[in-house]
């Protein structure tokens, strides 16, 4: 069993919908958990990062983090075709975990 | 921009050949990382750095090597390329090199195409 887990998808939704990306881990020693957007063929870049359970909201986008279920998802709110990207979680213990990504695809 | 640097970057060369893949972290960062991505294929870690020393191993091959200088900038050498090495090479950074804040940042990229 892979320490964390996400569904590669791809996922293709409508403008405008609500997108939920969701991961699952196994280690309950992991402590900060992570959101990166990759566009194709570039470098992942950081979009949110949390450390307690609960949400956390930036804009269109919302991280919310359950520790007793080992569950994290990432919420997108009005996704735009700008929204396209592989979405990666990733969690630290002491080293950082990376999900496989999701792929997601928002149709104008 | 995340603040870590990579070069070059686009490398085309020949199989059997050597190349060196360069990256300076972002200022203040102790720790380097370098992934490789193939294709539509997920990061798969290579090597991370901490300070000059070699902090942890991943998938890395034996024809591959890296380091990290005084200055704190690394460079991953590739030789006797195949095929099969073609990929997006990625260099991250962090801080430190084993805390529980270790979040990464990512540089652009590296794009190897093997001939």
């Amino acid at each position: 069993q892979k320490e964390v887990e996400q569904d590669p998808g791809p996922l293709s939704v409508p403008e405008g919908a609500i997108v939920s990306l969701n991961c699952t881990y196994s280690n309950s020693a992991f402590q900060y958990f992570m959101w990166y957007r990759q566009y194709s063929r570039k470098g992942p870049e950081l979009l949110m990062y949390t450390y307690s359970s609960g949400n956390k909201e930036d804009g269109r986008f919302t991280a919310q983090v359950d520790k007793s279920s080992k569950y994290i998802s990432l919420f997108i709110r009005d996704s735009q075709p700008s929204d396209s990207a592989t979405y990666l979680c990733a969690m630290i213990k002491n080293d950082m975990r990376f999900g496989a990504g999701t792929r997601l695809t928002v149709k104008p | 921009d995340s603040g870590v640097t990579q070069t070059p970057k686009h490398l085309i060369t020949a199989t059997g050949q050597r190349v060196t893949l360069r990256c300076s972290p972002r200022s203040g960062d102790l720790s380097v990382y370098w992934y490789q991505q193939s294709l539509d294929q997920g990061l798969q870690f290579l090597i991370q750095y901490y300070n000059g020393e070699e902090r942890a191993k991943g998938n890395i091959l034996e024809r591959f090597s890296a380091q990290q200088f005084p200055d704190l900038h690394s460079e991953l050498n590739l030789s006797s390329l195949e095929l099969g090495d073609s990929a997006l090479y990625f260099c991250a950074s962090s801080v430190a090199g084993g805390s529980t804040k270790n979040i990464q940042y990512f540089g652009a990229g590296t794009r190897l195409s093997v001939l």
